[in-house]
């Protein structure tokens, strides 16, 4: 089982949608949780910290259900400009790990 | 800013041939680290430096080496090209060990 697992899509959704990933994690010690948004042939980019509280930044939520092991990305009023891939990414003291990403696609 | 500047962007190597990757950042960090990113794969940490003068293994070392030259620079080496080492290579930093890090734009290597 990979440590960080993410639903790989695509998911094709209309501008205006509502669209929501999941990323599950194994390692129960992991502490730090962020996502990313990465571009065709592009680096990788921080989007948002998630923390335990959850937390909100414009039209994109996060939340961390540590019960159960998951992170969740949640993105009101899609834009075109949304079309990415997300990574989920996972720490604990030692190392970082990067999910395979979820690919996104907001068409008009 | 330059931010995470990583040279070459493209590079075509045959089996066998050595190449250094260079990364510089010009942000203070104190963390540095590369990566590699295969299709369906994610990205996975090759070797990291939390601080300068330390260098360690990540997920995925072998066939690698690295050198944290100074606070600034961090180069990965391929001592001996091999075809499963075709990828895209990134270079990151951050202020501190695990946290949010900025990448530089990538290097396409294949290796024939």
């Amino acid at each position: 089982r990979k440590e960080v697992e993410q639903d790989p899509g695509p998911f094709n959704v209309p501008e205006g949608a509502t669209v929501a990933f999941n990323c599950t994690y194994s390692n129960s010690a992991s502490q730090s949780f962020f996502w990313y948004r990465q571009d065709c042939r592009k680096e990788p980019k921080l989007l948002m910290s998630v923390y335990s509280s959850g937390n909100e930044d414009g039209r994109f939520t996060a939340q961390l259900n540590r019960a159960s092991q998951y992170i969740s990305l949640l993105i009101r009023d899609s834009k075109l400009s949304d079309s990415a891939t997300y990574l989920c990414v996972v720490s604990n003291n030692n190392d970082m790990r990067f999910g395979a990403g979820t690919r996104l696609t907001v068409k008009p | 800013n330059a931010g995470v500047t990583q040279t070459p962007k493209f590079q075509v190597l045959k089996t066998g041939q050595s190449m250094t990757l260079q990364c510089a950042q010009d942000m203070n960090h104190n963390s540095m680290y590369w990566y590699r990113q295969d299709p369906g794969m994610g990205l996975r940490l090759i070797y990291y430096s939390a601080s300068e003068g330390t260098t360690d293994k990540g997920e995925v070392p072998n066939g690698y080496n690295v050198s944290r030259l100074n606070k600034r620079e961090f180069s990965l080496r391929l001592e001996s090209a091999a075809p499963s080492q075709t990828s895209v290579y990134f270079c990151a930093s951050s202020p501190l060990y695990n946290q949010p890090q900025h990448f530089g734009d990538g290097t396409r290597l294949s290796i024939l």
